[in-house]
């Protein structure tokens, strides 16, 4: 059975300081696909990343980098010099491979403070 | 280009009736899929259409449903409401049925029941 889990509920940091969001997941495929998501108050959920299971190499983009460890079956992600412009629920999830349907975590509510 | 459009944005119903929501996915995505996001439970997958077929569905009564029109867009229709059906419902498209690609989410129709 798949399974994501995102420990932390809610997360408050101040302006600037760095952040890191954790994701754990279960499954019994050897092929999957992980996710994150973003759902600012608007409500839409917008796409940040998609790694497949084969590929471990760690992730940059601008501020934002992913750290996939399959040893641990985690995908976290950490936001670097965080902006108020950040602040957002923060969803990771699962899709095995042919089951095609997303898996999601409980989510994040990160709050960036001035 | 526009996005993946759902209507109406906000919904009011009262128990027992039915609720209808509406969602147009980007030009040229042939898949549709259906999310509820209900306080407390997180976001669970409802439906899946490609082509005009019902394709997979979640763990949901029968009263959930919905189709797909030949030019792709999509309706979800919900029978019998019931309080708990209070959730944002959001839809999600994509080129292929094959959801491990990047799938983009429309802002969401908010449905209460009372």
């Amino acid at each position: 059975a798949q399974k994501v889990t995102q420990a932390q509920t809610e997360i408050s940091v101040v302006e600037k300081e760095d952040v890191t969001l954790d994701c754990v997941y279960e499954t019994r495929d050897t092929t999957y696909y992980l996710f994150w998501y973003k759902q600012p108050p608007s409500g839409e959920l917008v796409f940040l990343i998609r790694r497949n299971s084969f590929d471990e190499q760690n992730e940059i983009s601008g501020r934002y980098s992913w750290n996939f460890q399959k040893s641990t079956s985690s995908f976290n992600f950490t936001i670097t010099a965080s902006q108020v412009v950040d602040s957002a629920v923060y969803f990771c999830a699962l899709s095995e491979e042919g089951a095609q349907k997303l898996v999601f975590g409980q989510g994040t509510r990160l709050t960036i403070n001035p | 280009e526009a996005g993946v459009t759902q209507s109406p944005t906000h919904l009011i119903k009262t128990r027992g009736q039915q609720a209808t929501l509406r969602c147009s996915p980007i030009s040229g995505h042939t898949s549709v899929y259906w999310y509820q996001q209900a306080l407390g439970l997180g976001l669970q997958f409802l439906l899946w259409y490609d082509e005009g077929e019902e394709r997979n569905r979640g763990n949901f009564p029968p009263r959930f449903s919905g189709r797909q029109f030949p030019n792709y867009s999509s309706e979800l229709n919900v029978n019998a409401l019931e309080l708990e059906d209070s959730a944002l419902y959001l839809c999600a498209s994509s080129y292929s049925h094959d959801l491990q690609g990047e799938a983009f989410f429309g802002q969401g129709t908010r449905l209460t029941v009372v």
